[in-house]
């Protein structure tokens, strides 16, 4: 019971380069997220999925798509990276009252 | 920007005092929530307090809230060395799926 995965747990990418962070859950929870964290700003939620099918804007979803491919799993993309998008990736899924936390993807986009 | 604020940003204390941290937010909310981060990982949930309560204990652990004010307050007391990570309050804003964070507060506790 391995909770919430990520993969990869680092990442360096070139600017203009493309990749996607992949997010799986064995708790069978309905909603997924994806947050960045920065140096002295906290988490930010990039997009969210309340449930299969569906998903929704966060704070700062510029630069990003994701995709929930089955109730298991919920990828974040970025087709064209930048710099300011150097951060650790978390990804999280919900209970009924807290979320539960992967273990994070440190990415650098050079 | 619909980050909460958090102060102290950072708090130094000894082993055995206490450390209170607050946090304030923007929208109306379900609930309030408080997690720590250890150095870089992910972060784990502590407590949760309801929008209709104003106070909830949990072992060393105090938190309160005042809708009025959106403010929340969270209280470790008989703080331990064990206790130095970072603290953040999550706000669930009513009738949504979506949590926001507050900036957090870095607290170390020397031995």
């Amino acid at each position: 019971n391995a909770g919430v995965t990520q993969t990869p747990k680092f990442q360096v990418l070139k600017t203009g380069q493309s990749m996607t962070l992949q997010c799986a859950q064995d708790m069978n929870h309905n909603s997924m997220y994806w947050y960045r964290q920065d140096p002295g700003m906290g988490l930010r939620l990039i997009y969210y999925s309340a449930s299969e099918g569906t998903t929704d804007k966060g704070e700062v979803p510029n630069g990003y798509n994701v995709s929930r491919l089955n109730k298991r799993e919920f990828s974040l993309r970025l087709e064209s990276a930048a710099p300011s998008q150097t951060s650790v990736y978390f990804c999280a899924i919900s209970g009924l009252d807290e979320q539960f936390f992967g273990p994070g993807t440190r990415l650098t986009v050079l | 920007s619909q980050q909460g604020e958090e102060d102290p940003q950072a708090l130094s204390i000894q082993e055995g005092e206490n450390a209170t941290m607050n946090c304030s937010y923007k929208t109306s909310i379900n609930n309030l929530q408080w997690y720590r981060q250890n150095s870089g990982r992910g972060l784990v949930h502590l407590i949760l307090i309801r929008s209709n309560e104003r106070e909830k204990h949990s072992g060393r652990l105090r938190v309160t809230l005042d809708t009025s004010k959106k403010s929340s307050s969270l209280l470790i007391t008989a703080s331990r060395a064990a206790d130095t990570a970072s603290y953040f309050c999550a706000s669930i804003t009513s009738g949504t799926y979506k949590y926001i964070f507050g900036t957090g507060t870095r607290l170390k506790v020397l031995a």
